[in-house]
């Protein structure tokens, strides 16, 4: 079955580290998404990809990097990591738009820093 | 400012009877709303949609409603039971802009 799976499920990391999060799907979608859920806000738009090479900014985009360099795989980097960016992270896949289609996600990478 | 409110951060109902669950939306442009279910530890799932140009849609016990006038939409669920104790996201898309609009969520709580 085709899935979309999210690395590590927890991670706890000191303040001003580099860390990524791993995004793997084996749906063949064009379009990849990241969101962050915070309490009290749903979830927020990171950066998103519409295919190999294409990278978009999201509703909260500072502070992360996305590169796609396959259809697969659209790694999160923190380039420092900050206490604000303390969040559960959601990856997700479709093969529409976002906002006409289902989504497809990952089950979460829940991130602290302390 | 948020476009999208889910106004009850949670919902008690008791097991077999309905559970409604609202959303208000403040940004006329949007023409495309969604559900989404979310359990513990995983990650929301599509549950249904619906288009601006319809005012109801409807998926076996789940049923979404739309009223453009209010800017208002919701979800019922009937017969509720217990495996639809979850978080329940709305969101809003506008078709010039591709992007996903989330409400914060409702905690529906399942009672037997």
């Amino acid at each position: 079955d085709a899935e979309i799976t999210q690395s590590p499920r927890h991670k706890i990391t000191e303040t001003g580290r580099q860390v990524t999060l791993a995004c793997h799907q084996t749906w063949n979608h064009n379009n990849m998404f990241w969101y962050r859920q915070d309490l009290g806000h749903g979830l927020r738009l990171i950066h998103y990809s519409y295919g190999v090479q294409d990278t978009n900014k999201g509703e909260v985009s500072d502070g992360y990097s996305v590169s796609r360099s396959n259809t697969e795989d659209l790694p999160l980097t923190l380039e420092s990591a900050a206490s604000s960016q303390t969040s559960v992270y959601f990856c997700a896949s479709s093969d529409t738009k976002e906002g006409t289609g289902e989504l497809f996600f990952g089950e979460g990478s829940r991130l602290t820093v302390l | 400012d948020q476009q999208v409110k889910q106004n009850s951060p949670s919902l008690s109902v008791q097991e077999g009877r309905i559970s409604i669950l609202n959303c208000d939306y403040t940004n006329s442009m949007f023409d495309y709303f969604l559900w989404y279910k979310k359990y513990p530890a995983e990650g929301p799932t599509f549950l249904i949609s619906i288009s601006s140009i319809k005012d109801k849609n409807e998926d076996g016990r789940f049923t979404v409603f739309l009223n453009k006038s209010a800017k208002h939409l919701s979800l019922h669920i009937v017969p509720s039971q217990p495996g639809d104790s979850a978080v329940y996201f709305c969101a809003a898309s506008a078709n010039s802009n591709y992007q996903l609009i989330w409400g914060a969520g409702t905690k529906l709580i399942i009672k037997p």
